[in-house]
């Protein structure tokens, strides 16, 4: 059974640090790993999705990376702004599995103006 | 191009009630799934439909039941509800075919169950 997990469970940090959101999971057998942002109470946005093929994707301040041999992924922010302040979410999809996402508990993001 | 839409926004009920909780798709897919966030955690898997068929189910039992219509909507239902189904149920949608199957992700219901 795969198992996702994402250290730390909050951070907050000062405005315009870049920081690193860590994602781990069990199984390698993955179709597509996506990152998601999500503001207290609402919907998960899609931030950056990445094809097991893949070993990175950037949109904007954002990269992530995919490594599938150690069973890892990393979400970087460059120069944090308040407004990044949420939970990011990592979540993938496992080969073989109706297409189900599998979803990490969350990184609690704060942005210290 | 409409995302997807979830109501209602919120629901109160009471322990042994009925709901039914509605997704409308984004324009073009063709598969949606459920799925839980209780507070704090991760959202978890319900279960998923394509092509008005179940294709895949959670642990969750089965007085949770679900019903995908010809225009691609869906229903959640949850029979006899309990204290512990309070959370956020969310609804995404894709496209089965789509190279990536990336899901988009509806605003979600608040259900509080007293």
């Amino acid at each position: 059974k795969q198992e996702v997990t994402q250290i730390p469970a909050a951070l907050s940090v000062p405005e315009g640090e870049n920081l690193v959101l860590n994602c781990s999971f069990t199984d390698s057998a993955i179709y597509n790993l996506q990152w998601f942002r999500q503001d207290p109470g609402k919907g998960l946005t899609s931030l950056l999705l990445i094809q097991s093929s893949q070993r990175e994707q950037t949109s904007g301040r954002l990269n992530a990376s995919l490594d599938k041999s150690s069973g890892r992924s990393t979400l970087y922010i460059a120069a944090s702004q308040p407004g990044d302040s949420a939970t990011y979410l990592c979540a993938l999809i496992s080969s073989g599995s109706a297409r189900q996402l599998t979803f990490g508990s969350g990184t609690q993001l704060t942005v210290l103006p | 191009e409409t995302g997807v839409t979830q109501s209602p926004t919120h629901l109160i009920k009471t322990r042994g009630q009925q709901v039914t909780l509605r997704c409308s798709s984004q324009s073009g897919h063709n598969t949606v799934s459920w799925y839980q966030q209780a507070l704090g955690q991760g959202p978890q898997f319900i279960f998923q439909y394509y092509r008005e068929e179940e294709n895949g189910r959670g642990n969750f039992p089965p007085r949770f039941s679900g019903l995908q219509f010809p225009n691609y909507s869906s229903e959640l239902n949850v029979n006899a509800l309990e204290l512990d189904d309070s959370a956020l149920y969310l609804c995404a949608s894709s496209f089965v075919r789509q190279q990536y199957n990336e899901q988009f992700f509806g605003p979600g219901t608040r259900l509080t169950v007293l």
